[in-house]
């Protein structure tokens, strides 16, 4: 596609609830990155993707949340018994190449997740 | 855990006027430094890449110097105007995978 697509746009959901959220990132694009925004801060690392493979996870706060990008493509971030505290922004964004030095990433326009 | 520190945290300006900020990171280990505008409703855009001591980069009015040694960076806007009300962000990369972002520096400019 011509952008980082992301769905859904908005997400209430109950505590205790599961959720997933998607990211389609530019077709061919090599590294996946899943960030999370919390209001007023910067974004914070959560996961990256090198084609399917998931090289660096350290940044999932707990072992509530899941990353997946099975084939390369599509990445879904699920967060089972959401918390409070998980209500932020998660951005996806996608780079075409491995090396950072040539390309900046291109974002998707976020889910904003609300945990009530 | 690295720290990217931006400042000042926000920025009022007049139309017309000239302003800039800046991205403090770790002078160690240096990848490459990115800068993005991130305005309301939208997506965060790259700006630019930086990854040469010395390095400056020009993008219409916008421009951005960069000093590894001694781990800065600036970003300057040349007679702001309306539509670079914005979040600005830079992005610092240690190795050739994830970036650490700073908190942004939000800027308004009132025509």
């Amino acid at each position: 596609g011509a952008g980082v697509s992301q769905s859904p746009r908005y997400k209430v959901a109950k505590r205790g609830q599961d959720v997933a959220l998607r990211c389609d990132p530019i077709s061919g694009h090599v590294s996946l990155f899943w960030y999370q925004q919390a209001l007023g801060q910067g974004p914070e690392f959560l996961t990256y993707f090198q084609n399917e493979a998931q090289l660096d996870k350290s940044g999932l706060p707990s072992d509530r949340f899941f990353a997946e990008r099975p084939e390369g493509s599509v990445s879904t971030l699920k967060i089972q018994r959401t918390q409070q505290e998980d209500s932020a922004v998660y951005l996806c964004a996608s780079s075409p190449t491995r090396d950072s030095r040539n390309y900046g990433y291109t974002f998707g326009s976020g889910t904003r997740l609300t945990v009530v | 855990i690295l720290n990217v520190e931006q400042s000042p945290q926000s920025l009022h300006v007049q139309e017309g006027d000239s302003t800039n900020f800046t991205c403090s990171f770790p002078s160690s280990n240096f990848y490459a430094l990115h800068w993005y505008r991130w305005e309301t409703a939208k997506s965060p855009e790259a700006l630019f890449v930086m990854t040469l001591n010395g390095d400056e980069k020009k993008k219409g009015r916008i421009s951005a110097t960069l000093n590894t040694k001694e781990g800065y960076s600036y970003l300057y806007i040349k007679g702001s105007q309306p539509e670079d009300s914005a979040t600005y962000l830079c992005a610092f990369t240690a190795n050739a995978g994830k970036s650490t972002f700073g908190d942004g520096t939000t800027l308004t400019v009132k025509p």
